[in-house]
């Protein structure tokens, strides 16, 4: 088993451009994550999706677009990025009712100039 | 939610068991305390979850007392591969869950 893959892992965009980074895991869980965490700090959540078809925003969702195409995948769109969207961005998957137990992947390093 | 307390850093020499203790006064009948372990460059990875008593694993063990207001992770033995940030997080992963964040954690340096 893969786990939970990321892609890109590094990118680098100008700003006001798009990008869509790629989340998958193939744990057959329900629940699916998107974080970002800057230096020095906690991770803080973007958006999630309790189950395939539904999303919910998290703590930071401006500027940002999640689409849960279908249960293994979850995508987070920018869609005219900034600097201050500079950060690293991981994904996890977790079992149903169970969102404190979560499984990561490697992560995007996202640098908006 | 519950609010979470926990110390920013903590050093330990190789081979000593190091605790973790995690302070939430004002958890709730339904929370559970989940705890992730952190390294460099790594996303969080999910070490051990308890709701009393006592949860041991092959990694790690958690303490928890009976009135639930504070944890203990306990790493035996750690070795310099154990230095990461230890998460602790409070909740019963429903309702409110949108505005939990793993916050700084504690930074666990481990000296050889």
């Amino acid at each position: 088993n893969a786990g939970v893959t990321q892609t890109p892992k590094f990118q680098v965009l100008k700003t006001g451009q798009s990008m869509t980074l790629q989340c998958a895991q193939d744990m057959n869980h329900n629940s699916m994550y998107w974080y970002r965490q800057d230096p020095g700090m906690g991770l803080r959540l973007i958006y999630y999706s309790a189950s395939e078809g539904t999303t919910d925003k998290g703590e930071v969702p401006n500027g940002y677009n999640v689409s849960r195409l279908n249960k293994r995948e979850f995508s987070l769109r920018l869609e005219s990025a900034a600097p201050s969207q500079t950060s690293v961005y991981f994904c996890a998957s977790g079992p149903s009712g169970q969102h404190y137990e979560q499984y990561f992947g490697p992560g995007t390093r996202l640098t908006v100039t | 939610l519950a609010k979470t307390t926990q110390p920013i850093s903590m050093d330990s020499y190789e081979g000593q068991e190091v605790n973790i203790t995690c302070s939430h006064n004002n958890i709730a009948t339904n929370d559970y305390i989940t705890w992730y372990q952190q390294f460099p460059s790594q996303g969080p990875r999910f070490i051990i979850q308890g709701y009393k008593t006592k949860v041991t694993n092959e990694v790690a063990s958690l303490f928890i007392p009976a009135d639930r207001k504070s944890s203990t992770l306990s790493l035996p033995r750690v070795s310099l591969s154990d230095t990461a940030v230890y998460y602790c997080l409070v909740g019963d992963g429903y309702g409110g869950y949108q505005k939990v964040t793993f916050g700084t954690g504690t930074k666990l340096q481990v000296i050889p």
